[in-house]
């Protein structure tokens, strides 16, 4: 079955750091792009950032850009978004999702999202 | 990079027909074919229903279609049937190597 399992999502103060993690499975990992989108509460969905098979491509939304960090492990079929000096407005289900055809054909696998929540 | 722009809500009754719009600029819905829609379910992860303006996953039923015509493209959703109600979102490609979506559409089956 073709899956991808977020992980690390929690509590952070505000200027805090988390990293993400998104494990995926029942597919070749190290030939698909993949992207990290978010939903804060209540609200709609919002990409964040997208990194190639290989990693040579790294694309960041302005809203996340110089703060959050998209990287990947072929070698261990894991996706990561390292998130730093966290605001509030960071606060959202953090979703990891496949590309189906090489960015930015159309995300067809999602996992269940992790939810990031700052507040002091 | 704004939102593409969608309706907030659209409704129908089963049987009908319904189109959901997303109204971008020409550096993103109209400069490129890399329009998407996906749709949410509470409290679920989004489904990918439509790629590349309009093709269908397989496992999507073809009364969902895409189009577009400049900077607007649509979602067309025939034979409404209550499990469609849910909230719409589309996406897309631009010219900074990024990806907007739209602000989303509840879509209510009556």
């Amino acid at each position: 079955e073709v899956q991808l399992v977020e992980s690390g999502g929690g509590l952070v103060k505000p200027g805090g750091s988390l990293r993400l993690s998104c494990a995926a499975s029942g597919f070749t990992f190290s030939s698909y792009s993949m992207n990290w989108v978010r939903q804060a509460p209540g609200k709609g969905l919002e990409w964040v950032s997208s990194i190639s098979s290989s990693s040579s491509y790294i694309y960041y939304a302005d809203s996340v850009k110089g703060r959050f960090t998209i990287s990947r492990d072929n070698a261990k079929n894991s996706l990561y978004l390292q998130m730093n000096s966290l605001r509030a407005e960071d606060t959202a289900v953090y979703y990891c999702a496949r590309d189906l055809d090489g960015y930015p054909s159309g995300m067809d696998v999602w996992g269940q999202g992790t939810t990031v929540t700052v507040s002091s | 990079q704004s939102a593409l722009t969608q309706p907030a809500s659209v409704s129908g009754s089963p049987g009908q027909s319904i189109t959901i719009s997303c109204t971008g600029t020409s550096s993103d819905v109209g400069g490129y074919n890399y329009v998407s829609w996906y749709q949410q379910h509470p409290g679920k992860a989004p489904k990918l229903m439509i790629y590349e303006v309009s093709n269908r996953p397989s496992g999507v039923p073809d009364r969902f279609s895409g189009s577009k015509s400049g900077n607007t493209a649509s979602l067309t959703i025939s034979g409404l049937q209550a499990e469609d109600e849910a909230d719409y979102y589309c996406s897309s490609y631009t010219s900074s190597s990024t990806v907007v979506f739209g602000g989303g559409t509840k879509l209510t089956v009556l």
